[in-house]
């Protein structure tokens, strides 16, 4: 099963504003990945974290690898209507590194 | 783009029946891994190819098999559908071994009446 948790499940913002959302873990993550995924397409990598205390920013997508290696953390700034989409965090597997374990995904939903 | 590419886009087809589903990686992928992803369920792993070589499995029916090519690209077939085998279908390549920084196609959804 997904050993990974996504919060919240969904939001509504408002266009503009700054959205945060979190992705924790009972074991340990070498790597965590954020992913988009919009209607009927397939997810898209945003971020790629590789060391714990890492930030990094793609546009106005920043993340953070948490230190304690089990939570990660996806900020989008200044929200605009193509932001809607499900945010997936992910990464390899703790048992089994060949696959990457997937949270439930965080859904955004945009009022213009 | 991510340079993934499967086909068929779509898929209708009766109970019972056996499909398949293809995709090629992007160029100099070694790895393909194929996903369900069902309404209520999420992303799912099923199994993994590197290099033509079964890796992993994930909890994939003993209907479905898959293979991988000399050339690379993977087919996924699932036999003796049923209605719940609906769903969006997604082939993932990296270049490595390891599942990091996968890169996801368009997806196959695959409706079965």
């Amino acid at each position: 099963g997904q050993q990974l948790n996504q919060s919240p499940q969904s939001m509504f913002i408002q266009e503009g504003e700054d959205v945060s959302m979190n992705c924790t873990s009972s074991s340990i993550f070498n790597t965590w990945l954020w992913y988009k995924q919009d209607p009927g397409e397939g997810p898209v990598l945003l971020i790629a974290l590789y060391k714990a205390g890492e930030l990094t920013s793609n546009g106005r997508l920043t993340a953070q690898f948490g230190i304690t290696r089990k939570d990660s953390f996806l900020n989008i700034s200044a929200s605009i209507p193509s932001d809607v989409g499900i945010y997936f965090c992910a990464g390899p597997d703790p048992v089994n590194d060949y696959k990457l374990s997937f949270g439930a995904g965080t859904t955004v939903t945009v009022r213009a | 783009d991510s340079g993934v590419t499967q086909t068929p886009k779509h898929l209708i087809t009766a109970t019972g029946q056996r499909v398949t589903l293809r995709c090629s990686p992007r160029s100099g992928d070694l790895s393909v891994y194929w996903y369900q992803q069902s309404l209520d369920q999420g992303l799912q792993f099923l199994i993994q190819y590197y290099n033509g070589e079964e890796r992993a499995k994930g909890n994939i029916l003993e209907r479905f098999s898959a293979q991988q090519f000399p050339d690379l690209h993977s087919e996924l077939n699932l036999s003796s559908l049923e209605l719940g085998d609906s769903a969006l279908y997604f082939c993932a390549s990296s270049i490595r071994l390891a599942g990091n920084e996968q890169f996801f196609g368009p997806g196959t959804r695959l409706t079965v009446l």
